[in-house]
């Protein structure tokens, strides 16, 4: 039962190009979250998405960021037009969703830089 | 406004010695409780969780303690190990009322365990 898959591990961007991050759950997990690590940061919840429906957005940036959790396939954090200041450790994590055990896994992260 | 807090940024201990991190909240509906470790350039780990009809949780050399009317809990190491060196996450989680829970971090500690 492989874990939560993310790729690429790293990934470099010039400014103003698309960034695509990737994120398989866990076999059996139908919830994914994303969340992002600044430099010296904390990790800060960005969004948590079930198949095909965003529950909960409220830490994605209003602009250029998107995130997506299809009926089939990974989940997809989209990045458009990146900016210096998005380079970071974006981490995937995943759960059953159910209401006695929150628990999620992560995946080893995706870690952008934007130069 | 920061809803889990971990006050303390680093930890130092000596090996053989107990560790104790310390989280606080602040919002009453926190029912659940989990402790993350985070090894640099890998995804947080799970480590340890606590409901909140429980006040101590154990597993091997880690213990949760949750103080519900101080809004307080914390995670003991005993005997901490120089592989313990890590950054540990705080994270709870709010009772919904129904299956989308969300976890809410605190900003971590970082451990060192010095032999």
């Amino acid at each position: 039962n492989a874990g939560v898959m993310q790729n690429p591990r790293h990934l470099v961007r010039r400014r103003g190009q698309e960034a695509r991050l990737r994120c398989s759950p866990m076999k059996g997990h139908s919830h994914v979250y994303w969340y992002r690590q600044l430099p010296e940061e904390g990790l800060k919840f960005m969004v948590y998405l079930q198949k095909e429906n965003i529950i909960d957005e409220s830490g994605m940036p209003k602009e250029r960021f998107s995130a997506e959790f299809p009926k089939e396939g990974p989940s997809i954090l989209r990045i458009q037009q990146v900016v210096r200041g998005d380079s970071a450790a974006y981490f995937c994590a995943s759960s059953q969703g159910l209401s006695n055990d929150p628990k999620a896994f992560f995946g080893q992260g995706t870690r952008l830089t934007v130069v | 406004d920061q809803q889990v807090k971990q006050n303390s940024p680093s930890l130092s201990v000596q090996e053989g010695r107990i560790s104790i991190l310390n989280c606080d909240y602040t919002n009453s509906m926190f029912d659940y409780f989990l402790w993350y470790k985070k090894y640099p350039a890998e995804g947080p780990t799970f480590l340890i969780s606590i409901s909140s009809i429980k006040d101590k949780n154990e597993d091997g050399r880690f213990t949760v303690f949750l103080n519900k009317s101080a809004k307080h809990l914390s995670l003991h190491i005993v005997p901490s190990q120089p592989g313990d060196s890590a950054v540990y996450f705080c994270a709870a989680s709010p009772d919904n009322a129904g299956n989308n829970r969300k976890l809410i971090w605190g900003l971590g500690t970082s451990l060192a365990v010095n032999p």
